[in-house]
């Protein structure tokens, strides 16, 4: 089982539509979760951190199911910035080392 | 300022040419890291320094090397390039907070 699995996609939703994607993961220990965008052909950046009591900004909002493993990101009233890959990461504590696991990213296209 | 900046943007190498990518920060960050990404694979880390004069292996470090002399900069070496090598090549640096990195604009590099 992959450490860090999310559905391809591509997710195609309309314009002002609201749109959720799951990512789940294998080590019941990791600690921390985290949502990237990557625009095509550009470098990831930062989205939002996952907390345990989730987390909104504007139109985003994260969750963690540490139950079930997974967390998610949802989008309301897309706009087509929106457009872009949404990548999961993972944090695990390893020995002395903290150990960041990319998950291989959501395709998401925001349609007029 | 620059953030993190990568150097060169493009190369085409072929097999058996050596090179060095260029990481360079001004954000003052402890921690460094070098990323290939390719299609299907998502980001796999290759080599990570959590200081200056300190480096390590991350999950796919054969052919490559890396070296941290200064705070700001970090390199990637190819020694003896291959075509398995062709990728985008990712630079991030990070303070302690490992989940939160900021990403260069990556190198996109072909072996012929």
């Amino acid at each position: 089982r992959k450490e860090v699995e999310q559905d391809p996609g591509p997710f195609n939703v309309p314009e002002g539509a609201t749109v959720a994607f799951n990512c789940t993961y294998s080590n019941s220990a990791s600690q921390s979760f985290f949502w990237y965008r990557q625009d095509c052909r550009k470098e990831p950046k930062l989205l939002m951190s996952v907390y345990s009591s989730g987390n909104e900004d504007g139109r985003f909002t994260a969750q963690l199911n540490r139950a079930s493993q997974y967390i998610s990101l949802l989008i309301r009233d897309s706009k087509l910035s929106d457009s872009a890959t949404y990548l999961c990461v993972v944090m695990v504590r390893v020995g002395g080392y903290q150990k960041v696991t990319f998950g291989t990213g959501t395709k998401l296209q925001v349609i007029p | 300022n620059a953030g993190v900046t990568q150097t060169p943007k493009f190369r085409v190498l072929k097999t058996g040419q050596s090179m060095t990518l260029l990481c360079a920060q001004d954000m003052n960050h402890e921690y460094m890291y070098w990323y290939r990404q390719d299609p299907g694979m998502g980001l796999r880390l290759i080599h990570y320094s959590v200081g200056e004069g300190t480096t390590a292996k991350g999950e796919v470090p054969d052919g490559y090397n890396v070296s941290r002399l200064k705070k700001q900069n970090f390199l990637l070496g190819l020694e003896s390039a291959a075509p398995s090598q062709t990728s985008v090549y990712f630079c991030a640096s990070s303070t302690d907070r490992v989940g939160e990195q900021y990403f260069g604009p990556g190198t996109r590099l072909t072996v012929t």
